[in-house]
């Protein structure tokens, strides 16, 4: 079963690269690595996908590494209405057939 | 605006009443799932919907009957409910079911629920 790992939470200040690293060291061979950044009462909103090297897009960039056991999702330059929930997900297996898993989230606070 | 849209936003029930929450996606979307979101814990996947087919159950209780008459509504039966399934409710689409994590999921805003 594949789990995610991620700080719990994170404080920046505006202006500041943020990057949240996620730790997933039973990724499948076939998952794809996803972010989704969720505001208080709201649904998490996808951000970024990626399988392998890099990806950017207009808000942010996904760096997995080689051996795709972890993944850092960067934010640059932030402002306050980034502070959200931001969590890391991959596709996972169990007996139950392919699901996917969220984990806890990082919490991240964008300060002035 | 993602396009997924639940009704009601926030509903009180007592554990002894039948109340539904209603999810319609206009995206034409192919699959359509079912989410938990209890305070200080992960977002949990309940149900999932391919085609009309149920394809996951995530070993929830029956007091939760999910029920999809066509891809574009999703609808989750409650009944007999605990205080401890006070949560938020979410409901996600995407164009196809996600195997992997590799279909895009749209969410929408939700629905409270608290049971006295």
């Amino acid at each position: 079963l594949a789990k995610t790992t991620q700080p719990i939470s994170m404080d920046s200040y505006e202006g500041q690269e943020v990057n949240i690293t996620c730790s997933h060291n039973n990724i499948a061979t076939n998952d794809y690595i996803t972010w989704y950044q969720q505001f208080p009462s709201q649904g998490p909103r996808f951000i970024i996908q990626g399988y392998k090297t890099k990806v950017t897009n207009e808000v942010a960039s996904l760096f997995i590494p080689a051996d795709r056991k972890s993944s850092t999702l960067s934010l640059p330059r932030v402002s306050l209405s980034d502070t959200a929930v931001y969590y890391c997900l991959v596709g996972s297996n169990n007996n139950a057939g392919n699901m996917l898993t969220f984990g806890g989230g990082t919490r991240l606070m964008v300060k002035p | 605006e993602t396009g997924v849209t639940q009704t009601p936003r926030h509903l009180v029930m007592g554990m002894t009443n039948k109340k539904s929450l209603k999810c319609e996606q206009h995206l034409g979307h192919n699959a359509m799932y079912w989410y938990k979101q209890s305070a200080k814990k992960p977002l949990e996947l309940m149900f999932v919907y391919n085609f009309k087919e149920q394809t996951e159950n995530n070993s929830v209780p029956s007091r939760f009957s999910p029920e999809c008459p066509n891809s574009s509504h999703l609808f989750l039966h409650l009944h007999t409910l605990q205080p401890e399934d006070s949560a938020l409710y979410l409901c996600a689409s995407s164009q196809r079911r996600s195997v992997a994590g590799e279909s895009e999921q749209f969410f929408g805003p939700g629905t409270r629920l608290t049971v006295l």
